[in-house]
């Protein structure tokens, strides 16, 4: 069946890095969306790409879609510790959503 | 104050008993869906429902069940047949719209512990 991976599975990085997690369709996507989950909390939509090759940005986030939409990337620049959280990809498939396994971002201060 | 509710946050169980997870949503959405969370791990989909009435197995839907009856309502049950049932269960909810695709907006979550 459809699976969605995402890498790295952890990520710390020193406040003022940047971080960048990777997310590959086995299918081609119609869509992709971005979720943010803080620690003990539930996650929060970030965005949503639809077009091949489509690049949206969020102040220091920055969000690709690849041109055979089967990856997408999430680039965050200059961390800061409210950044923490695990980062999900969601792949859309019939009717329904496919997540990736998320990538945990701890910011070291 | 729109959004998701999930009742309990907290759900004690022992083994062997059924147990009901609350969902509501006044989001007017038509969509909704059950999500499992295991620590350290993604989401998995245990069931989704497009519309009322109607529900459709996700990828780990064995030992649970579900209703729609009413739009904002979608409880999931947990049964004695769930051989591992102790996670986080997340509900959530998206507009059906012309491309079908959504955010999901979710809800709080309730952790269940099986004893």
């Amino acid at each position: 069946g459809q699976q969605v991976m995402q890498i790295p599975q952890y990520q710390h990085v020193q406040e003022g890095e940047d971080f960048t997690t990777y997310c590959n369709s086995s299918t081609t996507l119609s869509n992709i969306q971005w979720y943010k989950q803080r620690p003990g909390g539930h996650p929060v939509f970030l965005i949503q790409l639809v077009k091949s090759g489509e690049v949206k940005k969020q102040k220091r986030l920055t969000f690709q879609f690849g041109e055979a939409k089967k990856n997408s990337s999430l680039h965050i620049t200059a961390t800061q510790t409210t950044d923490v959280g695990t980062y999900f990809c969601a792949g859309s498939g019939t009717y329904k959503y496919i997540f990736g396994t998320g990538t945990r971002l701890k910011v070291l201060a | 104050d729109g959004g998701i509710t999930q009742s309990p946050k907290y759900l004690f169980r022992k083994e062997g008993q059924n147990v009901t997870l609350s969902c509501e949503q006044n989001l007017n959405h038509d969509a909704m869906y059950w999500y499992r969370q295991d620590p350290g791990q993604g989401l998995r989909l245990i069931y989704y429902s497009q519309i009322v009435n109607d529900f459709q197995k996700g990828d780990i839907a064995e030992g649970y069940s579900v209703s729609r009856e009413k739009k904002e309502s979608f409880p999931l049950t947990v049964t004695s047949a769930q051989k591992n049932p102790t996670a986080f269960y997340l509900c959530a909810s998206s507009l059906v719209g012309a491309y079908s695709y959504n955010e999901q907006f979710f809800g709080p979550g309730t952790r269940l512990t099986v004893l």
